[in-house]
């Protein structure tokens, strides 16, 4: 256990479907980031915040998903109308700080859409 | 970031040494090797990382040759629990930077 928590575990959800994640990461930790992978690949980046602040947003981040961070604790990620190909595992992680070197990785929210 | 060269698959022996290259031949200057490991239905878990030299901690060793073109994954006894896919990974700078993944290496420890 990292100390960093991701809920639900597992989602199951029909097409066309919303669905949110939350991530809680370590306290004191004011850096998180947002990864997905896709079965025999290796996690792919999504976007990530510093406090409440999202910095960066990866190509892959369509319109239809969406990050908050609201007060700079958890976070949630969001996906509107879901499609077969939305289905991966969501890896949360956090970090310190900038200088921190060292990610700190939740287990992960696996969802699948049928 | 510069991209990594990993060997898909790998076997190990329980007890030997696992010993994981990786290829980075475009690495610049300030980039960083760090390797990250996945047990099956976790999340990444961080090894270890340097710039030039050889650095060892708890998990593992790492080796870097002097031109920084390629680097050595050493973990000195294998145990069962060390069965995971490993990422080599080149960033560039120390930490607040996303982690860009390959496919990285399938480890299995065989008893």
């Amino acid at each position: 256990d990292t100390g960093v928590s991701q809920d639900p575990r597992h989602k199951i959800t029909k097409r066309g479907q919303n669905v949110t994640f939350r991530c809680d990461p370590i306290s004191e930790h004011n850096r998180l980031y947002w990864y997905r992978q896709t079965l025999g690949q290796g996690p792919e980046f999504l976007t990530y915040f510093q406090n409440e602040a999202q910095l960066e947003k990866s190509r892959l981040l369509s319109d239809r998903f969406s990050a908050e961070r609201p007060k700079g604790s958890f976070s949630t990620l969001e996906i509107q109308r879901t499609e077969q190909g939305d289905s991966a595992m969501y890896l949360c992680a956090s970090t310190l700080g900038p200088l921190s070197y060292e990610q700190y990785f939740g287990p992960g929210t696996r969802l699948t859409v049928t | 970031d510069a991209k990594t060269t990993q060997p898909p698959s790998m076997d190990c022996a329980e007890g030997r040494a696992a010993n994981l290259p990786c290829n980075h031949s475009t690495i610049s200057g300030n980039e960083y090797v760090y390797w990250y490991r996945q047990i099956h239905s976790q999340g990444p878990q961080y090894i270890i990382h340097g710039l030039k030299n050889n650095e060892t901690n708890e998990m593992a060793s790492l080796i870097i040759t002097e031109d920084r073109k390629s680097s050595t994954l050493i973990l000195p006894h294998a145990t069962l629990r060390d069965t995971a896919v490993y990422y080599c990974i080149v960033r560039w700078n120390s930490g607040n930077t996303p982690l860009v993944f390959g496919k990285g290496t399938r480890l299995s420890v065989i008893a």
